[in-house]
């Protein structure tokens, strides 16, 4: 399964609201990631089953979609929250990851 | 403290061999799955292999198909990574990852070098 993420690249300043696509070549239900990694980092999980947050993640982080659509949006962005955005599937082997969404300043 | 540390990391020849070993901490090891994720120099993360708690099943993507084999020793909580028939391509930071369902924790990840 292809996981195609866009845009590759999303600026925005501090206070904006971030939108990011995940999109599947075919249905992964709802077992669809979301990695934040900032450089020189460990990836963290942020969102898991489409729109669960994980432990100690931010209220500003939210998931949503299923099937082959799905979006993670950061409500009002945080200077710690510029960094490589990866949706990941578990629906299907092999696992795949999307190429990243960077959001910048 | 979860953790989990990966070893074994280095500078090894296009066609040769390299074991790497992930040591985890602070958990249940036997009760997890386990991946190894890689992440080459400046690039985003391609999953590389997947074992259960039991060693029952074992997943593997195809540009390593063949190559590397995946194992792990519930006794001494820990994962492992043979690789062999190494290529440039290769070339990478490597992840171990633990899993129930959704990849939760990661390693610092070690770094293999393929190269002559």
């Amino acid at each position: 399964i292809v996981l195609t993420q866009s845009p590759a690249t999303l600026s925005l300043s501090p206070g904006e609201r971030a939108t990011l696509s995940c999109r599947a070549s075919q249905s992964v239900d709802s077992y669809l990631a979301w990695y934040q990694q900032k450089p020189g980092q460990t990836p963290r999980l942020l969102i898991y089953d489409a729109s669960n947050r994980a432990t100690g993640i931010p209220a500003r982080f939210s998931g949503s979609g299923s099937g082959t659509d799905f979006t993670l949006t950061i409500s009002s962005l945080e200077p710690e929250d510029f960094a490589v955005y990866y949706c990941q599937q578990r629906s299907h082997w092999p696992r795949t990851f999307g190429q990243g969404t960077k959001v910048e300043i | 403290e979860v953790q989990l540390v990966e070893s074994g990391g280095t500078l090894v020849q296009p066609g040769g061999s390299l074991r790497l070993s992930c040591a985890a901490s602070g958990f249940t090891f036997s009760s997890y799955n386990m991946n190894w994720v890689r992440q080459a120099p400046g690039k985003g993360l391609e999953w590389v292999s997947y074992i259960s708690g039991s060693s029952i099943s074992i997943y593997y993507a195809d540009s390593v198909k063949g190559r590397f084999t995946i194992s792990r020793d519930n006794a001494k909580n820990s994962l492992y990574l043979q690789m062999t028939s190494l290529r440039a391509e290769d070339t990478a930071v490597y992840y171990c990852a633990r899993a129930i369902g959704t990849i939760d924790i990661w390693g610092q990840g070690t770094m293999v070098t393929v190269s002559s």
